[in-house]
């Protein structure tokens, strides 16, 4: 298995444009988490989902942030408008159903927001 | 307020030796925790886990220990080699509460040759 795949690996953009983030699961895993990384907060959780459906997005900082699963293979990340302050690393993760399972990270999506 | 602390933010140990990386969490509720190992433009990878039915878990040369009174938790590494130089991420979960694990801000640990 390839593991978790993320796209872009680096995205450098302008203030206020869109920004779209790509996840393709392990196949097979239940849960899709969505985290960012920065050198203030650290590793946080923004969204997980269970079989496509959301089921936490406490952690979404606000309104300008959404994240779709629209089949269990695919999922996005979009920021509009972007930024600055959004500059971070974006982690996809995924994980079996349940029980004491760990998650499978991708490597991430470097963002930079001018 | 961090619910998952890592109060060291680096270590360094000699090769050969044992590296110690500690992490206090502060909710009681948690009850299953991980440590991830990440390095530079890579996602953090699974090292181990321990459950709160336990106080001790062994996987080759890493070990966690968990105290639950002391809302503490450590792991271990022996003997430890240059390739495990990286940041570790110790994670903590409330079964009861989901799939959401908090995660602490990480130990960078060099291993010097």
């Amino acid at each position: 298995d390839a593991g978790v795949i993320q796209s872009p690996r680096h995205e450098v953009t302008e203030m206020g444009q869109e920004v779209t983030l790509r996840c393709k699961p392990i196949s097979g895993h239940d849960y899709l988490f969505w985290y960012r990384q920065t050198m203030m907060r650290g590793l946080e959780l923004l969204i997980y989902f269970n079989n496509n459906v959301p089921i936490d997005d406490s952690g979404m900082p606000e309104d300008r942030f959404s994240a779709k699963m629209p089949n269990a293979s695919f999922s996005t990340l979009k920021i509009q408008p972007s930024e600055p302050r959004d500059s971070a690393v974006y982690f996809c993760a995924s994980s079996w159903a349940s029980g004491y399972n760990e998650q499978f990270f991708g490597p991430g999506t470097r963002l930079t927001v001018l | 307020d961090q619910q998952v602390k890592q109060n060291s933010p680096s270590l360094s140990v000699q090769e050969g030796r044992i590296s110690i990386l500690n992490c206090d969490y502060t909710n009681s509720m948690f009850d299953y925790f991980l440590w991830y190992k990440k390095y530079p433009a890579e996602g953090p990878t699974f090292l181990i886990s321990i459950s709160s039915i336990k106080d001790k878990n062994e996987d080759g040369r890493f070990t966690v220990f968990l105290n639950k009174s002391a809302k503490h938790l450590s792991l271990h590494i022996v003997p430890s080699q240059p390739g495990d130089s990286a940041v570790y991420f110790c994670a903590a979960r409330e079964s009861n509460y989901g799939q959401n694990f908090v995660f602490g801000p990480g130990t960078r640990l060099s291993v010097l040759p």
